[in-house]
C-alpha cells in the first residue's frame, strides 16, 4: 500500500488479557517508531527500530511492552497483562533515514 | 518535563484570516522541527518542517519561523481555510537520535466560514 497501515484499527482487551498492534510501514522505509497518544496529548515516543535493529526503546513504560520487526519490515508491539492505564491510541510512523515520519491511522485501544 | 510546549490548546480564526499557532522548547540540542495537522480518526499528517539552520520555511499558504535564541517557532497559515480545521501538533528532534519526535500537546485550529 501506499501508506503506513496499523492493524487492527479499534482493540478491547479485558484487564489482565494480552494484545499485539501491528505495523506495515511504507515500504522501503528503514526507520519505524511507535508512538502511544493518551487522549488530548500529543503522541509520546515509545520505541525506534533501523531495519530489524531496536536501537531506542527508552520509552516503553514498562517491561509488560515489547515489540519486534524480525525481518526489517512489518512491526508488532505486544503488551502483556494489560491495564486500564494502557488505554491509548497507539501510533506507527516510518521514515527514510532523517526524514519527516508517515503515520498510520493509529489502533485505539480500550482495557475495560 | 515538557520539553516542547503549545500553550494554546485552542484557537479560532475568521477564514481568509491569518492563523498563527505557537510552540515553545527547552531542549537546545533538538536541531529539526515539524509541524503535523490531524484530524479526527486520522494519524498525524506532515506538513512542513525547519532545520535550525534556517528561521524561515515556506510551502504555499504555510510558512514556519524559527527563533532559536528565544526557542519559539511558529506556524502561520494565510489565508486561512475551513479545511484547515484540525489538531496542529509542533514536533522537535535531534538528527542524532535518528528522528525521533518529541511533541506539544496540539492546538486545536478552527477556521469559521
Amino acid at each position: 500500500g501506499a501508506g503506513v497501515s496499523q492493524s487492527p484499527r479499534y482493540k478491547v482487551a479485558k484487564r489482565g488479557q494480552d494484545v499485539a498492534l501491528r505495523c506495515d510501514p511504507i515500504s522501503g522505509h528503514v526507520s519505524l517508531f511507535w508512538y502511544q497518544q493518551a487522549l488530548g496529548q500529543g503522541p509520546e515516543f515509545l520505541t525506534y527500530f533501523q531495519n530489524e535493529a531496536q536501537l531506542d526503546k527508552s520509552g516503553l513504560p514498562s517491561d509488560r511492552f515489547f515489540a519486534e520487526r524480525p525481518e526489517g519490515s512489518v512491526s508488532t508491539l505486544k503488551i502483556q497483562r494489560t491495564q486500564q492505564e494502557d488505554s491509548a491510541v497507539y501510533l506507527c510512523a516510518s521514515s527514510l533515514v532523517l526524514a519527516e515520519a508517515f503515520f498510520g491511522q493509529g489502533t485505539r485501544l480500550t482495557v475495560v | 518535563d515538557q520539553q516542547v510546549k503549545q500553550n494554546s490548546p485552542s484557537l479560532s480564526v475568521q477564514e481568509g484570516r491569518i492563523s498563527i499557532l505557537n510552540c515553545d522548547y527547552t531542549n537546545s540540542m533538538f536541531d529539526y522541527f515539524l509541524w503535523y495537522k490531524k484530524y479526527p480518526a486520522e494519524g498525524p499528517t506532515f506538513l512542513i518542517s525547519i532545520s535550525s539552520i534556517k528561521d524561515k520555511n515556506e510551502d504555499g499558504r504555510f510558512t514556519v519561523f524559527l527563533n532559536k535564541s528565544a526557542k519559539h517557532l511558529s506556524l502561520h497559515i494565510v489565508p486561512s481555510q475551513p479545511g484547515d480545521s484540525a489538531v496542529y501538533f509542533c514536533a522537535a528532534s535531534e538528527e542524532t537520535s535518528g528522528s525521533r519526535l518529541t511533541f506539544g500537546e496540539g492546538t486545536q485550529l478552527t477556521v469559521n466560514p
